[in-house]
Order: C-alpha cells, then structure tokens, then sequence
C-alpha cells in the first residue's frame, strides 16, 4: 500500500524567509505521479504541480520550486521570498498507474502560516 | 471555462437521516472522484466514476454510495448519517479514460455537520 509522510504539521515563517515543505513517498510501484495541492481558509484544494517518476527533473515556477528525488523518495517543495497570501495548507499526494490511478493519497499537511 | 461546482456549500443534518451531495465537473471531464476531509483523517478516498461506472472505491462503509450520470454530473448519497460523518467533501475531476493519473481538479466542497 502507499503512504505520504508529511512530518512538519505546521510551520510559522515571518514575510520574505524561504521555506521548505517537507513530503516523503512510499510505494512499491515504479510507476507513479506526485502532487502538491494549498488549500486556502476557502477549503478548496489548488493544484500546484504533477510530476511522473520518470521524470526527476527539478522544477520552478516563480517563486515556487519542487526537488523531487527517487533515491530518498522525497518530493519537497520551496517557496522562495514567502508571502503572506502563501499561508495556508499543503498538500503532498500520490497515485499509481493503471486501475487505481484516479484515487489520491495525501499525506497529512502542513500548514504554513506567514507572517507580515 | 468554469471550474468544479459543488452544491449545497453547508449542510446541517441530524443523526439517522441521509444527505445528496451534488458535484458538476469541468465541462470536458468524464471522470469524478470524491474524498473526505476530516481534522482526524485528513483526506481520505471514497470513490471515483467515469463514463457512469464506479472504477475505485476507497475504505468507508456501505451507507456512502455515488453516481453518475451521462452528462459526467455526480451524486454522493450517505445514509442513517451518524456524527462522525461530519465533515468536508470534496468532490474533484479530471479527464479520465487514460491509465495515467490526470490531474485532479477540486470543487470548493461541501461542508457537512451531523448534530
């Protein structure tokens, strides 16, 4: 069975600091999809970003940046420069390919809060 | 293009009864799954549809039930609702029809309260 392991519950940051969200995976497939999702004070859930496993490549976007590593099974996610509308929940999730591919597993959360 | 549509947004039932969720999708996307959100639990599968068909269905008990219906429109049913069924459901699509994972776009949800 898989599992998402978000260790940091919640995490408090003043306005500009960098922060990283901590996700580690467990699956025996060798195919399979990560995900981050923030979920605002509103309750819906955003998507961020899907990467496969086959494809290790970094990834940024503005001040966003994902490190997703195979050999440790961890897929982090780096604000840069936090700002206050930044506060909120974080999600990690996984799916595999084939029969099960459209049911998410999410890990806990962190909630990020950023203070001005 | 407007986004998922989740109808009621609240929700007061007392215990016994049952309750109809409703989840209109992004036009386009045939499959739609649902999930729990509870403080104990966090998110949690319940089960997901395309093309009017139950594909995967995740760890709850027989009194949580869904559709679909031809138009991708989906329906989630709880019956004999007890307390700890209060919580926030979320209803999300995708594109369906691939055996890779779309990605799943999320409606605002619903929020339940059992009294």
């Amino acid at each position: 069975a898989q599992k998402v392991t978000q260790a940091q519950t919640e995490i408090s940051v003043v306005e500009k600091e960098d922060v990283t969200l901590d996700c580690v995976y467990e699956t025996r497939d060798t195919t399979y999809y990560l995900f981050w999702y923030k979920q605002p004070p509103s309750g819906e859930l955003v998507f961020l970003i899907r990467r496969n496993s086959f494809d290790e490549q970094n990834e940024i976007s503005g001040r966003y940046s994902w490190n997703f590593q195979k050999s440790t099974s961890s897929f982090n996610f780096t604000i840069t420069a936090s700002q206050v509308v930044d506060s909120a929940v974080y999600f990690c999730a996984l799916s595999l390919s084939g029969g099960s591919n459209y049911k998410l597993t999410f890990g806990k959360g962190t909630l990020l809060t950023v203070n001005p | 293009k407007a986004g998922v549509t989740q109808t009621p947004r609240y929700l007061i039932k007392t215990r016994g009864q049952q309750v109809t969720l409703s989840c209109s999708p992004i036009s386009g996307h045939r499959s739609v799954s649902w999930y729990q959100q509870t403080p104990g639990q966090g998110l949690q599968f319940l089960f997901e549809y395309f093309s009017e068909t139950q594909r995967n269905k995740g760890n709850f008990p027989g009194r949580f039930s869904g559709r679909q219906f031809s138009n991708s429109r989906s329906e989630m049913n709880v019956s004999t609702l007890e307390l700890g069924d209060s919580a926030l459901y979320l209803c999300a699509s995708s594109l369906g029809g691939t055996s890779i994972a779309d990605t799943q776009y999320f409606g605002p949800g619903t929020r339940l309260t059992v009294l």
